[in-house]
C-alpha cells in the first residue's frame, strides 16, 4: 500500500545544531508539504513542493529550508535549531493531477526538542 | 489568511450532535476537514467544492457557503470514536496554488459515554 513516512519519529538536539527531518511518500503525488503543529495555533504551513526542482515558502518558513530532488522525497532541515522550533512536524502529500480532490495525507509526524 | 474555527472545544454526551464551523476571510476554492485523534496524524474527512461538489463521511457531513466564505461540520448521533481535533483546511485557488491549506485552530471534540 501507498503510504508516507517520517523519520524520525521523535528528536532531540542542542540549540544552533543542523537537524534535517526526512518525509518520504509512496503515493507518487507531486504536492509535498512540511507543517507544524503547536498548541494553540493549528497546523502551519513552513514550505511545500509542487514537483522536483520546486519549493515554496510557507507562513512560517524563517528557519527552516527544503530541497525536492525526487517525487518521493522532501526533506526538512532546520539550519541552527532554536528552542522556537521544538514542535510536532508533520509532512503531507496531495495529488496534483487530481484538480476535483486535493485530499492530502499526512506522515505520523516527528517530535523535535530544542534544548 | 488562517480560517477561524468556532468553538474551541465542544464537550457532548453520546448521541448528541455537534455543528463546528469555519470561515475564512478569502475566496475559496474548496474546504477540506480533517480530525486529529491525540498523539496521532491528522485524517482527511471531506472536501467540499466550489459549486457544489462534496465528499460525505459516515454520519458527518457539512456545507459550503461560497457566498460567506464559511464552512459547517455536522456530527449527527456522535459516537464515543469521534473525539478529537477537528481541523479545516482551506484552499485558494489562484492557478498556481492548487492543494496549498491553510488550516484552523482546531475544535476540540470529547464525546462521554
Amino acid at each position: 500500500d501507498a503510504e508516507i513516512t517520517q523519520s524520525p519519529r521523535h528528536k532531540i538536539t542542542e540549540t544552533g545544531r543542523q537537524v534535517t527531518l526526512a518525509c518520504h511518500q509512496t503515493w507518487n503525488h507531486n504536492n509535498m508539504f512540511w507543517y507544524r503543529q503547536d498548541l494553540g495555533h493549528g497546523l502551519r504551513l513552513i514550505h511545500y513542493s509542487y514537483g522536483v526542482q520546486d519549493t515554496n515558502k510557507g507562513e512560517v518558513s524563517d528557519g527552516y529550508s527544503v530541497s525536492r530532488s525526487n517525487t518521493e522525497d522532501l526533506p526538512l532541515t532546520l539550519e541552527s535549531a532554536a528552542s522556537s522550533q521544538t514542535s510536532v512536524y508533520f509532512c503531507a502529500s496531495s495529488d496534483r493531477e487530481a484538480p476535483l480532490n486535493t485530499e492530502a495525507f499526512f506522515g505520523q509526524g516527528t517530535r523535535l526538542t530544542v534544548v | 489568511q488562517q480560517p477561524v474555527q468556532s468553538p474551541q472545544a465542544v464537550i457532548l454526551r453520546e448521541g448528541e450532535d455537534a455543528v463546528i464551523n469555519c470561515s475564512s476571510s478569502k475566496a475559496l476554492y474548496s474546504v477540506h476537514w480533517y480530525r486529529q485523534k491525540h498523539g496521532e496524524a491528522p485524517v482527511f474527512l471531506m472536501i467540499l467544492l466550489k459549486g457544489g461538489e462534496q465528499k460525505g463521511h459516515e454520519k458527518i457531513s457539512a456545507s459550503f457557503n461560497e457566498k460567506k466564505q464559511q464552512s459547517s461540520l455536522y456530527l449527527t448521533a456522535s459516537q464515543l470514536s469521534y473525539s478529537g481535533t477537528y481541523f479545516c483546511g482551506t484552499e485558494i485557488y489562484r492557478g498556481s496554488t492548487l492543494g496549498r491549506l491553510y488550516f484552523g485552530r482546531g475544535t476540540q471534540l470529547t464525546v462521554w459515554p
